[in-house]
């Protein structure tokens, strides 16, 4: 079982729909981070979250500590949305980055 | 501020051969991470230098390595390439290694090895 969960492994939305991005992890951790990944291959860094709850625009990420669990909400989406999201923890014990599959979100207009 | 550039973006090499990939931070950062992600196990932490020390390291074969210089610019070599070895290659900088600390990706580097 990998050690980051996250689901679902992809996504289609119509543009406007509320989006729902969830992870589970089964290590202790330090922080926990949101990353975006669009084809072609950058990444760029939405949050980072070791409790509580980050809004950034239309982008809202929560983390329950003892429940190890965060979700990633995307509210009016749009096309431009689309892109695989990355959940990654930061190991407690050993300070590594783990990462998750990744969610593929198409949104079409 | 300039943003993490890495060279080359794209690479075909063979089998037996060695790769040298380049990853310059954004200036001020002392951190850089190197990353490889295959669509068949996704990303995968490499190791981590700060300060020119190799601050922390994942679960790869020796064939990996890498150094980090005096102005933070960071190097990794793989040598004697396997077809497995075909990824894209990311490395990222942040100012510290704190827990707290964002990382910034690079473009990354695409690795073919034929």
């Amino acid at each position: 079982k990998n050690e980051v969960e996250q689901s679902p492994q992809n996504l289609t939305a119509q543009e406007g729909e509320f989006i729902t991005i969830n992870c589970s992890y089964s290590v202790g951790i330090s922080a926990l981070h949101w990353l975006q990944q669009h084809p072609g291959g950058g990444i760029v860094s939405l949050f980072m979250l070791s409790s509580g709850k980050k809004k950034h625009g239309r982008l809202i990420a929560t983390i329950n500590i003892q429940e190890k669990h965060s979700s990633l909400h995307i509210t009016a989406s749009h096309p431009r949305d689309s892109a695989v999201y990355i959940c990654a923890v930061r190991s407690y014990n050993t300070d590594k980055l783990i990462f998750g599959t990744g969610t593929r979100l198409q949104v079409f207009p | 501020k300039a943003g993490v550039t890495q060279t080359p973006r794209y690479l075909i090499k063979t089998r037996g051969q060695q790769v040298t990939l380049s990853c310059s931070p954004i200036s001020g950062h002392r951190s850089v991470s190197w990353y490889q992600q295959t669509p068949g196990q996704g990303l995968q932490f490499l190791f981590e230098y700060f300060s020119e020390t190799q601050r922390n390291k994942g679960n790869f074969p020796g064939r990996f390595s890498g150094r980090q210089f005096s102005n933070s610019r960071s190097e990794m070599n793989v040598s004697t390439l396997e077809l497995g070895d075909s990824a894209l290659y990311l490395c990222a900088s942040s100012a510290g290694t704190g827990f707290q600390e964002t990382q910034y990706f690079g473009p990354g580097t695409r690795l073919l090895v034929l």
